[in-house]
């Protein structure tokens, strides 16, 4: 069955500190991915996108994921985070067959120190 | 400005009272969802339309109906509401194309007792 999985359900950081948010997806087919936003009491944001092309994207708040074919593999990057970066991460994969299928991972969520 | 509208956003109600949450989007898509969240289990589809006139049931439709009369109106109708519906709802719409992405509601955070 199609799935998936973030491993982190709740990651804790400081400021400033580096930050990875791993996702794994479950699927046979060529897919779209994606990572969306949900900042606390607010609805999904697209934080960036991939389709084709170059493996690596960045999107908005200098936020990149990196597409590893080989190991099913999405995972959210940022260099140094910010308090305002406290939100939950959702990862979410459309098969490229079936634009009416979105299937989200569980979420990380995301608290961070100041 | 592109949005994708739901009310309420907030709704309290008991236990088999007839319920509608409306969604409406101004972007033209020809393709909306309902999904709900739960803690620990992300965000699961419930029904989408890929035209007016055209529904069909997501991973969790039971307990849930819904109507596409319009492109851009998407409700989705609880007849009887029941406790374990108690969620917050999004509706997104969309292209119908893989590589667009969704926009979503803001929410509707339903309270069933």
């Amino acid at each position: 069955a199609q799935s998936v999985s973030q491993h982190n359900h709740h990651v804790i950081l400081s400021e400033a500190a580096s930050l990875e948010l791993g996702c794994n997806y479950s699927y046979g087919g060529t897919v779209n991915l994606f990572w969306y936003v949900q900042y606390p009491g607010q609805h999904l944001q697209l934080l960036l996108k991939y389709f084709s092309g170059d493996p690596l994207v960045k999107g908005i708040k200098g936020f990149e994921a990196e597409f590893i074919k080989s190991k099913f593999s999405f995972n959210l990057r940022k260099p140094s985070v910010q308090w305002s970066d406290t939100a939950e991460y959702f990862c979410a994969v459309i098969p490229y067959s079936s634009a009416s299928k979105i299937i989200f991972g569980s979420g990380t969520r995301l608290s961070i120190r100041p | 400005e592109a949005q994708v509208t739901q009310n309420p956003r907030y709704l309290i109600t008991v236990t088999g009272k007839k319920l509608t949450v409306t969604c409406s989007q101004n972007m033209n898509h020809e393709y909306m969802s309902w999904y709900r969240q739960d803690p620990g289990l992300g965000l699961r589809q419930i029904y989408y339309s890929m035209n007016v006139e055209v529904t069909d049931k997501g991973d969790v439709p039971e307990g849930y109906k819904v109507s596409r009369k319009e492109k851009r109106n998407f409700p989705l109708i609880l007849e009887s509401p029941s406790p374990n519906q108690t969620s917050l709802y999004f509706c997104a719409s969309g292209t119908g194309f893989s590589d667009y992405g969704y926009t979503f509601g803001s929410g509707t955070r339903l309270t069933v007792v």
